[in-house]
């Protein structure tokens, strides 16, 4: 079945550590999108990519790290710098040539501080 | 600034109530509104709009979108216990990176 994988589900970190968070889809989406969802705050754009090798930044990037080497792949680092990092992690990915199509989203990681 | 506003920010119902959720928005080049379900995980796609006052059904679930107003509603008639989860607003525009989200509604449907 098609679909946005992400890995792992849980994830603590220690302090100063990155730690990364992975996200593979077989949808054939050109886009891919990570966002963070804190309670009470809806989702949040961290970066956004629309085809391999390239990727903005989203609206609270500061801390966050992306690559997009491959078209299924988008995997994000939470660096040391992200001074709050615990959240729930979400990734997206959509046909943006296609009109019409929503955005798919993978099942989360719940990331805590240990 | 693009902003969505969703109300109320929290609902408790009882199974057979009929809820309407609101979203507002502020967005630039506006493209569609859309509608999720979020249960424990993933959101789940529910409507997408992009015309002004045509309603979109999908069994009890109701959308429609006020392009005057800047505004849609999201009704859910004779509610059940499964409808239990936080529903998500998100509008969307014609920039590369502009998918916006409200915060929430939690609904909370009560046997």
């Amino acid at each position: 079945d098609g679909g946005i994988t992400q890995s792992p589900k849980y994830l603590f970190r220690k302090e100063g550590q990155n730690v990364t968070l992975s996200c593979e889809q077989n949808l054939n989406h050109d886009a891919m999108y990570w966002y963070r969802q804190d309670p009470g705050q809806g989702l949040r754009l961290i970066y956004y990519s629309q085809i391999v090798n390239d990727f903005q930044k989203g609206d609270i990037a500061e801390g966050y790290s992306v690559s997009r080497e491959k078209k299924e792949s988008f995997p994000l680092t939470v660096t040391s710098a992200q001074k709050n990092p615990t959240a729930f992690y979400l990734c997206a990915s959509s046909d943006r040539a296609a009109s019409n199509q929503p955005q798919h989203f993978g099942d989360g990681t719940r990331l805590s501080i240990l | 600034e693009d902003k969505v506003v969703q109300s109320p920010l929290s609902l408790v119902v009882h199974e057979g109530d009929t809820v309407t959720l609101n979203c507002s928005y502020e967005v630039t080049n506006f493209r569609s509104l859309l509608w999720y379900k979020q249960e424990k995980k993933a959101p789940t796609f529910l409507f997408m709009l992009t015309s002004s006052g045509i309603e979109k059904k999908s069994g009890r679930l109701s959308s429609i979108l006020d392009k005057k107003e800047l505004s849609s509603i999201l009704n859910i008639t004779a509610t059940q216990t499964g409808d239990s989860a936080i529903y998500l607003c998100a509008v969307e525009g014609y920039n590369n990176n502009d998918m916006r989200f409200g915060a929430g509604t939690r609904l909370t449907v009560k046997p």
